[in-house]
């Protein structure tokens, strides 16, 4: 049981550009959610997807950023046109369909650093 | 909306020592879930101890233990016998309960807490 599989650990990104990360949810985990971690600061919640579908996208900025979670494959979090302020820590999580008291499970989190 | 209060950014204890870290909250939800997660260096979340608001017994994982108080919207985890492996921040967070589906956590904003040798 691999857990949840995030890549890149690290990017780095010069503003303007595209930023892609991945996530892989665990085995059984059908439910996917992403926070960002600002230096210093707690979690904050971006979007909550199951497969080919948005549940709760509250958090999300509404510019530049988007979420999907295909049929097949990981669920990838984009940032376009990127600035230093989105330089932050962005952790995926996953769970069954329903979590309860189970919570969610993490990953280790991809550090973007725009330059 | 919920939110999550931790007042204390930093603190250290004496390695074997015990220790608390508190942690307020507020809501207006009757059913809900709490959390302890534990962040060290290496940046992966770790679940330490969760609580169920409809249950009145504390949770209790091995040297882990929690003080939920829910009157008074309280939730504080006990560390006894402290370990230098236990350096690491903590973040507690609360999840509301759905019958449709899953809510998101929502996270305070951290005690870095320092086990000294």
């Amino acid at each position: 049981n691999a857990g949840v599989m995030q890549n890149p650990r690290h990017l780095v990104r010069r503003r303007g550009q595209e930023a892609r990360l991945r996530c892989s949810p665990m085995k059984g985990h059908s439910h996917v959610y992403w926070y960002r971690q600002l230096p210093e600061e707690g979690l904050k919640f971006m979007v909550y997807l199951q497969k080919e579908n948005i549940i709760d996208e509250s958090g999300m900025p509404k510019e530049r950023f988007s979420a999907e979670f295909p049929k097949e494959g990981p669920s990838i979090l984009r940032i376009q046109q990127v600035v230093r302020g989105d330089s932050a820590a962005y952790f995926c999580a996953s769970s069954p369909p329903v979590a309860g008291s189970y919570g969610y499970t993490f990953g280790s989190g991809t550090r973007l650093t725009v330059v | 909306a919920q939110t999550v209060t931790q007042s204390q950014p930093e603190m250290s204890v004496q390695e074997a020592e015990t220790v608390t870290l508190s942690c307020t909250y507020d809501t207006s939800e009757n059913n809900y879930y709490l959390f302890w997660y534990k962040q060290p260096p290496s940046r992966q979340m770790i679940l330490v101890i969760r609580q169920e608001a409809y249950k009145q017994q504390n949770a209790t994982e091995n040297r882990f233990s929690v003080n939920f108080q829910k009157a008074a919207k309280s939730f504080s985890l006990k560390i006894s016998d402290s370990q230098l492996g236990d350096t690491a921040m903590y973040f507690c967070a609360f999840m509301k309960h759905s019958n449709f589906g899953n809510e998101k956590l929502t996270f305070g904003t951290g005690t870095r807490l320092t086990i000294i040798p």
